[in-house]
């Protein structure tokens, strides 16, 4: 199957700073990607919706400000979590379409301290 | 949107049970059926899908039927073995649009 992968794949952080993380189709081109987050013994939630060269698609109750996704390669997408709090940390996933499959990254291991 | 429902949130068998879980959906547009195995801080591992086309579909041990006129869909897992211990997620989506997770259901098997 397709591949996608995340870096970092774990990161700790102070309080107030911003933290960038990128998910990668490594064999294919994908135009869209999605963001999910889990939080500890919780399913994955979808966060956003990542179109290559458009603004990104966000649920309700995901501040945009806040989680800046930036999609500006078919193969490329980053999420960026902007003045982290202790209540950000969780488990930041991704994931990319390909022949109607979806195929997640390994995930993003956040822990702001 | 899409809202997926999943029972039991926990299940526990003995070794060489069956293990049945439930899943609803709520658009009947969605026409594709994902079941998920995710072991902690692991990405989720697909195992098996059902798309609307078809009933039912089988894997060795695994089998998911789906009844669209009732929108529900189940995996079921023969025979089971102390490594079929995990956390699954069922998921639905339509084409062209993200998967929506049912919120998992941790399953133990104890020999």
């Amino acid at each position: 199957g397709a591949v996608v992968s995340q870096h970092p794949s774990r990161v700790i952080c102070k309080s107030g700073t911003s933290v960038k993380i990128e998910c990668r189709s490594l064999d294919f081109q994908a135009t869209t990607m999605f963001w999910y987050r889990q939080f500890p013994k919780q399913s994955l939630m979808l966060m956003a919706t990542s179109n290559e060269g458009s603004k990104a698609t966000y649920e309700q109750g995901v501040e945009k400000d806040k989680f800046l996704i930036n999609h500006a390669s078919l193969t490329l997408s980053t999420l960026t979590v902007t003045s982290a709090h202790p209540e950000d940390s969780s488990f930041y996933i991704c994931s990319a379409r390909e022949d109607g499959e979806q195929f997640f990254g390994p995930g993003t291991r956040l822990t702001v301290l | 949107g899409e809202n997926v429902e999943q029972h039991p949130s926990t299940l526990s068998v003995q070794e060489g049970d069956s293990a049945v879980i439930k899943c609803t959906y709520s658009d009947s547009a969605s026409n594709y059926f994902p079941w998920y195995k995710q072991e902690l801080g692991k990405r989720p591992q697909l195992i098996i899908d059902i798309r609307s086309n078809v009933g039912e579909k089988k894997d060795q041990r695994i089998a998911v039927t789906l009844n669209k006129t009732a929108k529900h869909f189940s995996l079921h897992i023969t025979e089971t073995q102390p490594e079929d211990s995990a956390v699954y997620f069922c998921a639905a989506n339509q084409a062209g649009t993200a998967l929506i997770f049912g919120k998992g259901t941790t399953l133990s098997v104890s020999s």
